[in-house]
């Protein structure tokens, strides 16, 4: 396995348009993580899957953002609407989840997205 | 939730020197304290973790301490190389499943 895979690697836009980025995570990992990065900031995180079932959402995902992970195997992060605020690096991660402990999350390369 | 700042932003040393970096916390009930290091168009890797039950935790030249009553913990790199240049973030969790970032710190080796 090569790890947490992120496609694609840079993203440019227009305003108000629709973008759509994927990860494929480590393929036994049943936890998978979606983080936004912006410019000199640590990641902050934005939603978390157990398989297929998103079980937390943060308040910086606004309704323009869903993210599914059909199959509870590979994600999809769609921004709809994009507005310049958007651009930053989407990052994901993945981890083998266990009740009560945390255990290493592994992250992609992210996703550089820039609205213009 | 979770506020966790970190010092300093950056931070220069001389190649073979000690580097340490400290963060603080906000939340009493956090328990995982993991270090990451980001390298330039890279994802952050995991360098070093520590759990709420432990004050030490070293791996080879990388040493991590927590003190849980003044809720700060700190990452420590001696003998500093090169390849040590990149941005560092400390995180922590008081669930088993959201990282909470500092801001990270840039650190550059001189040769």
């Amino acid at each position: 396995d090569t790890g947490v895979s992120q496609d694609p690697r840079h993203k440019i836009t227009k305003r108000g348009q629709n973008v759509t980025f994927r990860c494929d995570p480590i393929s036994e990992h049943n936890r998978l993580y979606w983080y936004r990065q912006t410019l000199g900031q640590g990641p902050e995180f934005l939603t978390y899957f157990q398989n297929e079932a998103q079980l937390e959402k943060s308040r910086l995902l606004s309704d323009r953002f869903s993210a599914e992970r059909p199959k509870g195997s590979f994600s999809t992060l769609e921004i709809q609407r994009t507005e310049q605020g958007d651009s930053a690096m989407y990052l994901c991660a993945s981890s083998l989840g266990q009740p009560l402990m945390n255990t290493e999350a592994f992250f992609g390369q992210g996703t550089r997205l820039t609205v213009v | 939730g979770e506020n966790v700042e970190q010092h300093p932003s950056t931070l220069s040393v001389q190649e073979g020197d000690s580097a340490v970096i400290k963060c603080t916390y906000s939340d009493s009930a956090s328990n995982y304290f993991p270090w990451y290091k980001q390298e330039l168009g890279k994802g952050p890797q995991l360098i070093i973790d520590i759990r709420s039950n432990v004050g030490e935790k070293k791996d080879q030249r990388i040493a991590v301490t927590l003190n849980k009553t003044a809720k700060h913990f700190s990452l420590h790199i001696t003998e500093t190389q090169p390849e040590d240049s990149a941005v560092y973030f400390c995180a922590a969790s008081f669930n088993d499943y959201k990282l909470s970032f500092g801001a990270g710190t840039t650190v550059t080796v001189r040769a």
